[in-house]
């Protein structure tokens, strides 16, 4: 069966520093994947959509990376500030652009 | 711009009460529609998507049902309530030529 797992369950970094949060699925050949923040008690908001064919895509400080032979994406936060701290889904499509969701990385930028 | 709605926000009900939670989306027509579900310190589980008006295909078996009764009203049901049921409940769209979802703000819901 498909499954995605989103690996540490939570992540603490120091202020200033890159986050680095993976995304890794089996059983999916996935056209897409994207990544949603979000925070206590909220719903989860849309931040990135990497296409297979491409192999990094930015967004200010945002970075992804999807590696189709590895079957794992990499999203990085570079000079993480506190307000970053959230918690971070990756998601995979179905056949009527329904989505999966990873369970999620909890990220806290210490200051 | 688009905007969801979902109401109400928090809901407390005793076991075998009956649900019902709207969601309706503004600025945009013939919208994806979903709706999840998240335990706490869980991820998120897909329970309905529809297509369209009329349209609904379920993920999971459970005592939950889900209607659409126009083109951006989507309305999460159950006869009967469990204790398992209790959860954040949060619906969402998706439509045009994007594949990214909006979800709304959710419904807290606890049964007792």
């Amino acid at each position: 069966s498909q499954k995605i797992e989103q690996n540490s369950e939570a992540l603490n970094i120091q202020e200033g520093k890159t986050a680095t949060l993976t995304c890794n699925y089996t059983n999916y050949s996935p056209a897409y994947l994207q990544w949603y923040r979000q925070d206590p008690g909220r719903g989860p908001v849309f931040l990135l959509l990497i296409r297979e064919n491409e192999k990094e895509k930015r967004k200010e400080r945002l970075k992804v990376t999807f590696d189709t032979t590895l079957k794992q994406s990499l999203f990085h936060i570079t000079a993480s500030q506190p307000a970053d701290s959230a918690t971070y889904l990756c998601a995979l499509p179905g056949s009527a652009r329904q989505l999966t969701f990873g369970s999620g990385t909890q990220l806290t930028v210490l200051p | 711009s688009q905007t969801i709605h979902q109401w109400p926000a928090t809901l407390v009900q005793p076991v075998g009460s009956p649900l019902s939670l709207e969601c309706t989306v503004e600025g945009t027509s013939n919208p994806n529609l979903y709706w999840y579900r998240q335990a706490a310190g869980r991820g998120l589980q897909l329970l309905f998507y529809s297509v369209g008006i009329g349209q609904i295909s379920s993920e999971v078996p459970q005592n939950l049902s889900a209607s659409r009764p126009q083109d951006r009203q989507f309305i999460l049901s159950s006869k009967k309530l469990l204790l398992s049921d209790s959860g954040f409940y949060l619906c969402a769209w998706s439509g045009g030529a994007s594949y990214e979802q909006y979800f709304g703000p959710g419904t807290r819901l606890t049964v007792t």
